[in-house]
C-alpha cells in the first residue's frame, strides 16, 4: 500500500517553544492531507485538513494560530505547534488519500509530542 | 459525516474467529466502509474496505448487508498479535475523504 511517513517520531520540548512535525507521502502525490490528535486511551480526533496551494481548514475548536499547517508541496505537509504547553502533549498523526478515484487513505506512523 | 457504533471491547482466544459488527445507520449512498487496525503508539493500518456484499483479502473478510446500515469485520484464526483497536469508518472521496473516528473496538486475544 501507499506509504506515509512522519518526522520526528517523538519529540520533547520545553513549554513555550514551537515544534514542527512533517508528514510526507513517499510514493504518491497528495493534494490533501489530514492531521489528527490522539490522547491516551482515546480515539483519533481530526484537527484540520491540509490543502496544497491553499489554506488549511480547521475543525471546530482547533486554534488555527496555535496549530499552523503548511502544505508546501504535493508530498509534504507540516504541522507547527506554536508556544507549546503541557496540554498539547499528545500523539499527532497525519493521513492522505493516495490518488483520486480511490476511497482509501493511509496513515503515518504518528509523532509523540511531550511538552515539559 | 456518518456516525458509527461498535462494541467497546471483545475478548478472544488464539485460533478463534473474531467478528466485530459496526452500525452506521446514516451511511450515505456514496460512502465506503473501511476498517483500520491500530496498535499502541502507531498510526492506524488499513485492513479492508467495501461498498456492499462481501469483500475478502488475505487478512480479513467484510460482510455488508443490502441496506448497508451495518457491517461485520471477520478476523479468522486470530493470534496474540491481533490484539489491537479496530476502527470502522464510513466515507470516501465523495465527502473529501474526511473521516470521523468513533471509539473503536479493543480486541484482546489471549493464549
Amino acid at each position: 500500500g501507499a506509504v506515509v511517513s512522519q518526522h520526528p517520531s517523538r519529540v520533547i520540548c520545553k513549554s513555550g517553544t514551537s515544534v514542527k512535525i512533517e508528514c510526507r507521502s513517499l510514493d504518491f502525490q497528495a493534494t490533501t492531507m489530514f492531521w489528527y490528535r490522539q490522547f491516551p486511551k482515546q480515539s483519533l480526533m481530526l484537527m484540520a485538513t491540509s490543502n496544497e496551494g491553499s489554506k488549511a481548514t480547521y475543525e471546530q475548536g482547533v486554534e488555527k494560530d496555535k496549530f499552523l499547517i503548511n502544505h508546501a508541496s504535493l508530498t509534504l505537509s507540516t504541522l507547527t505547534v506554536t508556544s507549546a504547553h503541557p496540554e498539547d502533549s499528545s500523539f499527532y498523526i497525519c493521513s492522505a488519500p493516495p490518488a483520486a478515484g480511490t476511497e482509501t487513505q493511509y496513515f503515518g506512523p504518528g509523532t509523540r509530542l511531550l511538552v515539559l | 459525516l456518518a456516525k458509527t457504533t461498535q462494541p467497546i471491547s471483545m475478548d478472544s482466544y488464539e485460533g478463534q474467529e473474531v467478528n466485530i459488527t459496526c452500525s452506521h445507520n446514516n451511511i450515505a449512498t456514496n460512502d465506503y466502509i473501511t476498517w483500520y487496525q491500530q496498535f499502541p503508539s502507531q498510526g492506524p493500518r488499513f485492513i479492508i474496505q467495501g461498498y456492499k456484499t462481501k469483500v475478502t483479502n488475505e487478512v480479513a473478510s467484510l460482510f455488508i448487508p443490502a441496506d448497508r446500515k451495518s457491517s461485520t469485520l471477520s478476523l479468522p484464526r486470530v493470534s496474540l498479535s491481533d490484539t489491537a483497536v479496530y476502527y470502522c469508518l464510513v466515507g470516501g472521496e465523495y465527502n473529501d475523504y474526511k473521516l470521523s473516528f468513533g471509539a473503536g473496538t479493543t480486541v484482546t486475544v489471549r493464549a
